[in-house]
């Protein structure tokens, strides 16, 4: 089965709003790292997490490692913010490398 | 710090041509990774490096697919006889050590196979 299962598929948010994004890890995962993939095709690093969360702004990521899950949330949407949102898991065995999930379609309107 | 670039952006081929793909790690980076992403779908590896050593190539079509980084740093990635299958953008990524090392991705090499 997949290794990593993200959710939503597809997100719609107004300008302001705040929402989240997960992903479930079907095994033990050593860290997960999160992305942004723009129009044009590059892979932005957000997040690398081995444990607990981090904040950059208004981004906020967390990850479970006990309960195999990791979060997203976005405060206070922009319009910069659209974009498709990938989380990425190395397995504990996988000596780094990086399974994805499918992906979060992220259109922030005004 | 330079990122991790490639080269070409676009590459548009009919089938049964061969193309290469060039990535340039970032400066320091022993590790280096080809991934394959579709179009709507995440990136899937390929084959990745240590240095110039193959750690893993289990994804690797090995009866079209090659790679090599012969001096541990730039790498090169083949296709012989492209399939329309393969279109897809061609992903390049390196980290500084194996094992819990955050991944940095070039641009992409968009491909596509008619």
């Amino acid at each position: 089965g997949d290794q990593v299962e993200q959710s939503p598929s597809a997100l719609s948010l107004h300008e302001g709003t705040s929402s989240a994004l997960r992903c479930n890890f079907t095994t033990t995962t050593r860290s997960v790292q999160w992305f942004r993939q723009n129009s044009r095709g590059s892979l932005i690093n957000l997040f690398y997490l081995a444990s607990g969360t981090k904040e950059n702004g208004r981004l906020k990521s967390a990850f479970d490692s006990k309960e195999l899950y990791s979060t997203l949330h976005i405060r206070d949407a922009q319009l910069e913010d659209s974009g498709t949102y990938f989380c990425a898991a190395e397995a504990d065995s996988a000596g780094n490398k990086l399974t994805f999930g499918i992906g979060t379609r992220v259109l922030v309107r005004p | 710090e330079a990122g991790v670039t490639q080269s070409p952006r676009y590459a548009v081929l009919q089938e049964g041509q061969a193309v290469s793909f060039w990535c340039d790690p970032i400066s320091g980076h022993d590790t280096l990774y080809w991934y394959q992403q579709p179009r709507d779908q995440g990136p899937q590896l390929l084959v990745y490096f240590r240095d110039e050593a193959v750690i893993d190539n289990s994804q690797l079509p090995s009866d079209r697919f090659s790679a090599v980084r012969p001096k541990g740093t730039n790498s090169t990635l083949k296709i012989q006889s492209a399939k329309q299958g393969d279109t897809a953008t061609y992903l390049c990524a390196s980290s500084f050590g194996l094992g819990g090392a955050e991944q940095f991705f070039g641009p992409g090499t968009r491909l596509t196979v008619l």
